[in-house]
């Protein structure tokens, strides 16, 4: 079975400095990995995947985060964020073998003006 | 814009009433899910359909009902709620019907209160 760990509930960061949302997962097979957004009153909407290949992926809106496999994680960063980063992110992981999507508790990101 | 349409955004029900929420999408998807998500949680999983059919049902109970018509919408038919029932509920299609990479495309959600 999979599961998977935001340790941090809240973010509280100012704007234009760097951020890291950590991810980290547990699993006995190979998984899939995902981080998902939620901005206030909306549904969630998928920001970054990871399937195979380059373990550095990146998102149009200057997210990017790092598969590492021998540290079981998926952090998340942005060099510097901006106002309308304000949202909860969630970090989700499926294996090959079913449809469902693992879901960490997710963290909320808050920009300070 | 989302590609995945549900309606109503908003809903307040009693406890006797039946009432549905409305998924539509239209990216050719064959897999198609209800989540229900409550205040500062991540999605619960309800139901998934992969072609038309039920194909998980999350030890949902009955008073929550699925139906899928056709390959481009999902209901979810409601009767005789709790109050706890209030929250987001979430519909999502995926190109994936088989397992692997699970890719969701959400809708804004219908925001259920029950009272």
């Amino acid at each position: 079975a999979q599961s998977v760990t935001q340790l941090d509930s809240q973010v509280p960061v100012f704007e234009e400095a760097p951020v890291e949302l950590r991810c980290n997962y547990s699993s006995s097979v190979s998984v899939y990995l995902f981080w998902y957004v939620q901005y206030p009153n909306q549904g969630l909407q998928l920001l970054l995947k990871y399937l195979s290949g380059s373990t550095l992926v990146k998102s149009i809106n200057g997210f990017e985060a790092e598969f590492n496999k021998s540290q079981t994680s998926f952090h998340l960063r942005k060099p510097s964020v901006h106002i309308s980063d304000t949202a909860e992110y969630f970090c989700a992981v499926s294996a090959d073998s079913n449809y469902q999507l693992i879901w960490g508790a997710g963290t909320k990101l808050i920009i300070k003006p | 814009d989302t590609e995945v349409t549900q309606t109503p955004k908003h809903l307040v029900m009693g406890m006797t009433n039946k009432k549905s929420l409305k998924c539509e999408q239209h990216m050719g998807h064959r897999a198609m899910y209800w989540y229900k998500q409550k205040a500062k949680k991540p999605p619960e999983l309800m139901f998934v359909y992969s072609y038309e059919k039920l194909s998980i049902n999350e030890s949902v109970p009955s008073r929550f009902s699925p139906e899928c018509p056709n390959s481009s919408l999902l209901n979810l038919h409601l009767h005789a709620l709790q109050p706890e029932d209030s929250a987001l509920y979430l519909c999502a299609s995926s190109p994936s019907t088989s397992g692997g990479p699970g890719e969701l495309f959400f809708g804004e959600g219908s925001r259920l209160t029950v009272l």
